[in-house]
């Protein structure tokens, strides 16, 4: 089993859903969690931390289920620039930060 | 803050040919990261490094990969014999001394083609 892993996807979402990918991970030790966005040919970019129960920022949502193991993003009211593929990971105690195979959204018009 | 500058940002090679890549992380970062992106097998951590120190190099694909870290403000990636199947883009990441709490910082990558 991978240490992190995502829904395959893609999304095809038209403006203005609302769209939500889960991420599930194996090390139950993990304490901190994090969303990255990454448009085509460019690197990874920060987008979200966890670290207790969720967390947000304006159309974003992330939430952290322990029990379940799993961590989720919501986005409102998708813009055509959300497109894009967003990945999850899940550091372990010793700072080793795998990611999982992302999922792709694609918003339109 | 220069972020974390990876050189070359492209290299075109032929199959057998000595490749290196190289990294310098943000200052005052203790961990660095080099990650590997194909489509078939998305981001894959190779190696990373804490203090300078490789703390797991378990994701090295084979022994042609070796990673170096001299100082604080370099790395090295180095390939040798290269194949065709080494064809990716390769990042470098690192992030601060707060460990796990700590958000990663990417390069540009290098995007390889191995001939």
């Amino acid at each position: 089993r991978k240490e992190v892993e995502q829904d395959p996807g893609p999304f095809n979402v038209p403006e203005g859903a609302t769209v939500a990918f889960n991420c599930t991970y194996s090390n139950s030790a993990s304490q901190s969690f994090f969303w990255y966005r990454q448009d085509c040919r460019k690197e990874p970019k920060l987008l979200m931390s966890v670290y207790s129960s969720g967390n947000e920022d304006g159309r974003f949502t992330a939430q952290l289920n322990r029990a379940s193991q799993y961590i989720s993003l919501l986005i409102r009211d998708s813009k055509l620039s959300d497109s894009a593929t967003y990945l999850c990971v899940a550091p372990t105690n010793a700072g080793k930060s795998t990611f999982g195979d992302g999922t792709t959204l694609t918003v339109k018009p | 803050d220069a972020g974390v500058i990876q050189s070359p940002r492209h290299e075109v090679t032929e199959m057998g040919q000595e490749v290196t890549l190289r990294c310098k992380p943000i200052s005052g970062h203790d961990y660095l990261f080099w990650y590997r992106q194909t489509m078939m097998r998305g981001l894959e951590l190779l190696i990373y490094f804490n203090n300078n120190v490789p703390i797991d190099d378990s994701g090295m694909p084979e022994d042609r990969f070796s990673a170096k870290m001299p100082n604080a403000s370099f790395s090295t990636l180095k390939i040798q014999p290269s194949e065709p199947r080494d064809s990716a883009v390769y990042f470098c990441a690192s992030s601060g001394n707060r460990g796990i709490r700590e958000k990663l910082f990417f390069g540009s990558g290098t995007q390889l083609s191995v001939l």
